[in-house]
């Protein structure tokens, strides 16, 4: 177990919906990061938060997006989803950006139908 | 641009033997290179990492060696047991705050008992 977890494990949903990915960091972690996980793409980072804000963005779509609250805990908005936004979403935490070790929840499976 | 593979896409060895996981980077500005295992259904586990300024790293029953050179990076598990069995990552990423973590495909070592 390593401390980060997320909700829902799964979630399944229609063409042109809106869902709402939850992520809680381990305790004492400031870095948050999402990413996205399919057959054909492997691992892609998606976006990075510290202590609320935006860090770095990676291969985010613009339907989506993501947000870190005082808490910390963050949540990843996809919206208009498509058949091709099927897949695992992993959300990452860190004591804080850079070479920090990132610690990996168990993800959460979107599959669009 | 840059990226991070994995030459082979599978790895079978017996239970006992030692298994060596290569892995080719082409970013030789990266300070840091990680591996990560994946077993089915869960998220990424960090294993080991080795900063760029260094050739080899021990943890338990692991190896990682790096040759700067050919820019090439490895994982060796000592001792091979059945629960290594999983998709094995390798990932590189610079020192910066807001610098984000880049994987390899991935390749899947199967330990036959």
């Amino acid at each position: 177990d390593s401390g980060v977890t997320q909700t829902p494990k799964h979630l399944i949903t229609a063409t042109g919906q809106r869902v709402t990915l939850r992520c809680s960091p381990r305790s004492g972690d400031l870095s948050v990061y999402w990413y996205q996980q399919s057959l054909d793409q492997g691992l892609q980072f998606l976006i990075h938060y510290y202590n609320g804000e935006e860090r770095a963005k990676g291969n985010i779509l613009e339907r989506f997006s993501a947000q870190q609250f005082p808490d910390l805990h963050s949540e990843l908005n996809l919206s208009s989803l498509e058949l091709g936004d099927s897949a695992l979403y992993f959300c990452a935490s860190s004591v804080a950006g850079g070479r920090h070790t990132q610690y990996f929840g168990p993800g959460t499976r979107l599959t669009v139908l | 641009g840059e990226s991070v593979g994995l030459h082979l896409p599978t790895l079978s060895v017996q239970e006992g033997d030692n298994s060596i996981i290569n892995c080719a980077y082409s970013n030789s500005a990266s300070d840091y290179f990680i591996w990560y295992k994946q077993e089915s259904g869960k998220g990424p586990q960090f294993i080991i990492d080795i900063r760029s300024n260094m050739d080899k790293r021990q943890g338990q029953r692991v190896t990682v060696l790096l040759n700067k050179t050919v820019k090439h990076l490895s994982l060796q598990i000592a001792a091979t047991q059945p629960g290594d069995s999983a998709v094995y990552f390798c990932a590189e990423i610079k020192a910066g705050a807001n610098s984000k973590l880049t994987f390899g495909k991935g390749i899947t070592l199967s330990v036959r008992p």
